[in-house]
């Protein structure tokens, strides 16, 4: 089973700053699978970023995702007061069907 | 428009059964995956499982299984997520996701509350 170790725990900066959260799977894994979501409170994920550094549907360009094999990471370019909220990667394994989240790294306003 | 809704909060005793819903509408329910995720308060989230309402194929994650039981009634559109003794430790926000693509779902439920509480 893939886990996935997400640094840091908690990032604080403030608006205008450049964001960098880390992902990390146990074992190499495909950048196909690799997605990433962010959650604000009271909501239900949302879905950034997936196959790695696809943005989905009404996603900004000042979200970014890039990697291989076992480290990824979600870049944001200047932070805006909307993206203080707990980001959250995510894998896929489909031998057999299986998704796993990492622990979540919270993005606060310093 | 794709939505999912899923039913209103449930407030439970330890030991009770509890069936939550998911509505799907606005595509072929039959078609796509449903997966169903956990949320215990102020904590990150967990994949419990998938279920295809086509066939009712249904795979879940090791840490739930035989824990919870997933179904889907394709005539209704509407899938579920049950228990058959609670226990307070699964009280929790509930969500179900539609799995398109199947790698990194993109439309999701609303959530529903479990408070398992005596």
């Amino acid at each position: 089973e893939i886990v996935l170790t997400q640094s840091p725990g908690t990032l604080s900066l403030s608006p205008g700053e450049r964001a960098t959260l880390s992902c990390r799977a146990s074992q190499s894994i495909s950048s196909t699978y690799l997605a990433w979501y962010q959650q604000k409170p009271g909501q239900a994920p949302r879905l950034l970023i997936f196959a790695t550094s696809t943005r989905a549907t009404g996603i900004p360009d000042r979200f970014s995702g890039s990697g291989s094999g076992t480290a990824f990471t979600l870049t944001v370019s200047r932070l805006e007061p909307e993206d203080f909220a707990v980001y959250y990667c995510q894998h896929y394994d489909s031998s057999p069907p299986m998704h796993t989240f990492g622990q979540g790294t919270k993005l606060e306003i310093k | 428009e794709v939505q999912l809704v899923q039913s209103e909060t449930e407030v439970k005793k330890p030991g009770e059964s509890l069936k939550i819903s998911c509505k799907g509408s606005g595509y072929n329910f039959t078609n796509y995956w449903i997966g169903w995720v956990r949320q215990m308060p102020g904590k990150g989230l967990e994949w419990m499982g998938i279920i295809y309402p086509g066939d009712s194929d249904t795979r879940y994650s090791p840490s739930f299984q035989g824990q919870v039981t997933m179904s889907a009634d394709r005539s209704t559109s509407v899938a579920y997520l049950q228990w058959s003794s609670l226990k307070a430790s699964d009280t929790a926000m509930y969500f179900c996701a539609r799995l398109v693509p199947v790698f990194a779902p993109s439309q999701w439920g609303q959530g529903t509350l479990v408070i398992v509480s005596s």
